[in-house]
């Protein structure tokens, strides 16, 4: 069975400092595991994706991911935030390419940046 | 410019009725999705399909039913059996299967009185 928890509903962070958005997970197969970002009444947008190669995982607008197999965690990194980063975060885990496949979202972490 | 449209952003419906939301999509993708959101929750898969004239349920399809007749195009239809459809539906599509980037449209918001 696959799940995906992500462990803070709300990250409050100052312009500047770093942004840490947590993420556990998991999966009886391989997953493909996603970081996704909301604004305010807007679709989705893909930040990054793991699918198994390179374990540190670089994505958009600065943010970067790292797999870690033994701790099942994924988490969403940046170093330095931007006003225009804050936004909804979705950590998602999906597996297979067949009538097993399956697809989990959390349930999201709403990220705010203080001037 | 390439992507997927949803029509349309609000939609305002009498319980009862059935309702359709239209998506549309350009990128030449095999697989389409939909989802449901809810306030403060996650996106729940509602319906896929991954070629024209097949479709599978998602974890919430009661209520809710699908075609593909052509692969641009995955209307959804939101039936009178939907318990609770107020909420916003996001459409998507992919190059492959569930395992590939999505890439989603803006939504629609439906509001049942």
């Amino acid at each position: 069975a696959q799940s995906v928890t992500q462990l803070d509903s709300h990250v409050s962070v100052s312009e500047g400092t770093p942004v840490l958005l947590r993420c556990n997970y998991s999966s009886s197969y391989s997953p493909s595991l996603f970081w996704y970002v909301q604004h305010p009444n807007k679709g989705l947008q893909l930040l990054l994706k793991y699918t198994s190669a390179a374990t540190l995982v670089k994505g958009i607008n600065g943010f970067e991911a790292e797999f870690k197999k033994s701790e099942t965690s994924f988490h969403l990194t940046k170093p330095s935030a931007h006003m225009s980063d804050a936004a909804e975060y979705f950590c998602v885990v999906s597996v297979g390419y067949s009538s097993a496949s399956k697809i989990i979202f959390g349930s999201g972490t709403r990220l705010s940046i203080r001037p | 410019d390439g992507g997927i449209t949803q029509s349309p952003k609000y939609l305002f419906r009498k319980e009862g009725q059935n309702v359709t939301l239209s998506c549309e999509q350009n990128l030449n993708h095999d697989a389409m999705y939909w989802y449901r959101q809810d306030p403060g929750q996650g996106l729940r898969l509602i319906y896929y399909s991954q070629i024209v004239n097949d479709f599978q349920k998602g974890d919430i399809a009661e209520g809710y039913s699908v075609s593909r007749e052509k692969k641009e195009s995955f209307p959804l239809t939101v039936t009178s059996a939907q318990k609770n459809p107020t909420a916003f539906y996001l459409c998507a599509s992919s190059m492959t299967g569930l395992d590939g980037e999505q890439y989603f449209g803006p939504g629609t918001r439906l509001t049942v009185t």
